[in-house]
Formats: structure tokens, sequence, C-alpha cells
């Protein structure tokens, strides 16, 4: 079965400063990633999606994740992190068959001036 | 373009009531799920259903039970509420259920059981 797992609980980085949130996924195919960031008292949202081809993904907001198969790895990127950023970010992996995604337990992001 | 609505957003229960959380999508998506948010546990499925008329069990499905009313609607019913259920519930939906499909979510359902 698959699995996600996301290293960081909690990370704390400072305005302007570049963050990467690590992912690491466990499945035995070809994997369907995703992240998606949850703002409090919001639902999830999806942030970028990577499904085949070019291994670093764009998506909204600025962020950027990156495939790599060898590390079964797929973290996400910033270059430079906005206060507005501050939220929890959810990695998940699509499994095969007719079965839902598997979602990490969260990091949560804080943004310090 | 309200995609997916949860009703209510807030709700105080005692142990041993029922309630029912409703789910609706706009979105014409053909599969609807229900998780649990706790804290430190991530987002865990409770129950989905990969198209109008089928329900499948998810995680943690103990002591709740899914109605797929339509297309558009899918239900989460708590029959005889526990304090443990005390939760922030969320809906989803997606066009299907394979594993290329990202899910859309509702704003979720603050539930505490006292």
């Amino acid at each position: 079965a698959q699995s996600v797992t996301q290293p960081d609980i909690h990370i704390t980085v400072s305005e302007g400063a570049s963050l990467e949130l690590r992912c690491n996924y466990s499945y035995g195919a070809t994997p369907y990633l995703f992240w998606y960031v949850q703002s409090p008292g919001q639902g999830l949202q999806l942030l970028l999606k990577y499904f085949s081809g070019d291994t670093l993904v764009q998506g909204i907001k600025g962020f950027e994740a990156e495939f790599k198969r060898s590390q079964s790895s797929f973290n996400l990127r910033k270059p430079s992190v906005h206060w507005s950023d501050a939220a929890e970010y959810f990695c998940a992996v699509g499994a095969g068959g007719n079965t839902p995604l598997v979602f990490g337990k969260g990091t949560r992001l804080s943004v310090i001036a | 373009n309200a995609g997916v609505t949860q009703t209510p957003k807030f709700q105080v229960l005692k142990t041993g009531q029922s309630m029912t959380l409703q789910c609706a999508q706009d979105m014409n998506h053909n599969s609807m799920y229900w998780y649990r948010q706790d804290p430190g546990m991530g987002l865990r499925l409770i129950y989905y259903s990969a198209s109008e008329g089928t329900t499948d069990k998810g995680e943690v499905p103990n002591g709740y039970n899914v109605s797929r009313l339509n297309k558009r609607e899918f239900s989460l019913r708590l029959e005889s509420a526990a304090p443990s259920q005390t939760s922030v519930y969320f809906c989803a939906s997606s066009e299907t259920p394979l594993r290329a499909q990202p899910q859309h979510f509702g704003d979720g359902t603050r539930l505490s059981i006292l």
C-alpha cells in the first residue's frame, strides 16, 4: 500500500527566506503526487500536481516541487516566503486502481518577520 | 462558483446524540469523500463514494455511516456521538477516484462532542 511521510511537523522561516518542505512517498508504481495548502479555518487547496514528464512542477502562489524517483521524494520549494504563506502543507500520493489519495500528516509553516 | 459546500460549519453535541453532516458539490464530480482531521494525525479517510450508488470504507469508518443521496450530495451520519469523534470534518470531491485526479475540499465542519 502507498504511504506518505512528511518528516517535519513544524518549520519556521523568516519572511523573504527560501523554503523547502520535504515529502517522501512509498509506492511501487509511478506515483501521482500532489501538494495542498490549508490556511487556518479553511479547507485544503491544491498547490500543484505531478503526473509524468518534467520532474520540476510549477504551481500556484510561486511554489514549485521536484520529483526525484531515486530518492522517492517530492519536495516543495519557494524562493522567497511571504507572511501569507503561513499555513499547513500536505503532500499526497495517488494510488493505483479505484482508491483515493493518501495524505501525509502535514507540515505547519510559520513565517516570522 | 461554490465548489464543495458543507453544513453546518460548527456544531456542539452531547454524547449519545445523533447528527448528520451535509455535503454538496456543484462541479458534476463523480467521487466524493469524507475525512476527519485531528491534530498531529493529518487527514484520515472515513468513507468515500467512487460514483453515485456506491460507498466504501476508508481508514476510520467505525461509528459513522454515509449516504450518497445523488450525484451532488454525500452525507455523513453519527448515530451515537462519542467524545472521540470531536474533530474537524472535511468533505471533498473529484472527477473520479483514479490516482491522477486531485480532490476539491469544502471548508470543514468543526464538531465538538461533550
